[in-house]
């Protein structure tokens, strides 16, 4: 079965440190997809990043950088410079199919707190 | 470009009562996902619709759960008699394409309480 483990449960820093996300998967396909979701105070869900198995590039969104590991079955998060605004539950999750649609695992997220 | 519409936001019912959740997918996503959030288990997906059609119903807890497309637009979440323990956050999202590359895109989420 497919399985994301996302081992901090929180983390606390200051203002303008720089922090990274942890986020390890299981999965028996070849292909598949990974994703990053931002759960802030308000509740909602916001979709940050997806990446497939075939691409190992690193990402960088302004703050925001996913380093993608296939050999470690790792899709870590990094924010630089944190800000208050950061402050949120991030969730990791992985795509596999079910009958040709999308199937979303998620991991239990990490609540980060961003201290000014 | 609207987002997923969610309606109620809160609910707040007694046990035993029915409960009804409404979502409307973003226009033009042919797939939509029933998720229920809670601190014990996480998100966990109930149900998923392909072009309006139930394809999996393998999470829905159990008989009282309930969910409908009746057309593109439009989906409901029903709980039958509720119960204190179905208290959660439920998520509706959607899908452009039912493709495990595609995006799911949450609505803001209903805060159901049952007390």
């Amino acid at each position: 079965a497919q399985k994301v483990t996302q081992a901090q449960t929180e983390i606390s820093v200051v203002e303008k440190e720089d922090v990274t996300l942890d986020c390890v998967y299981e999965t028996r396909d070849t292909t598949y997809y990974l994703f990053w979701y931002k759960q802030p105070p308000s509740g909602e869900l916001v979709f940050l990043i997806r990446r497939n198995s075939f691409d190992e590039q690193n990402e960088i969104s302004g703050r925001y950088s996913w380093n993608f590991q296939k050999s470690t079955s790792s899709f870590n998060f990094t924010i630089t410079a944190s800000q208050v605004v950061d402050s949120a539950v991030y969730f990791c999750a992985l795509s596999e199919a079910i009958q040709g649609a999308q199937k979303l695992v998620f991991g239990q997220g990490t609540r980060l707190t961003i201290n000014p | 470009d609207a987002g997923v519409i969610q309606s109620p936001r809160h609910e707040v019912t007694e046990m035993g009562q029915e409960v009804t959740l409404r979502c409307k997918p973003i226009s033009g996503h042919n797939s939509l996902f029933w998720y229920r959030q809670t601190m014990m288990r996480g998100l966990e997906l109930l149900i998923y619709f392909n072009n309006n059609v139930p394809i999996d119903d393998s999470g829905m807890p159990e008989d009282r759960f309930s969910a409908k497309m009746p057309n593109a637009s439009f989906s409901t979440l029903k709980i039958q008699p509720s119960e204190p323990r179905d208290s959660a956050v439920y998520f509706c999202a959607s899908s452009l394409r039912p493709s495990p590359k595609e995006t799911q895109y949450f609505g803001p989420g209903t805060r159901l309480l049952v007390l």
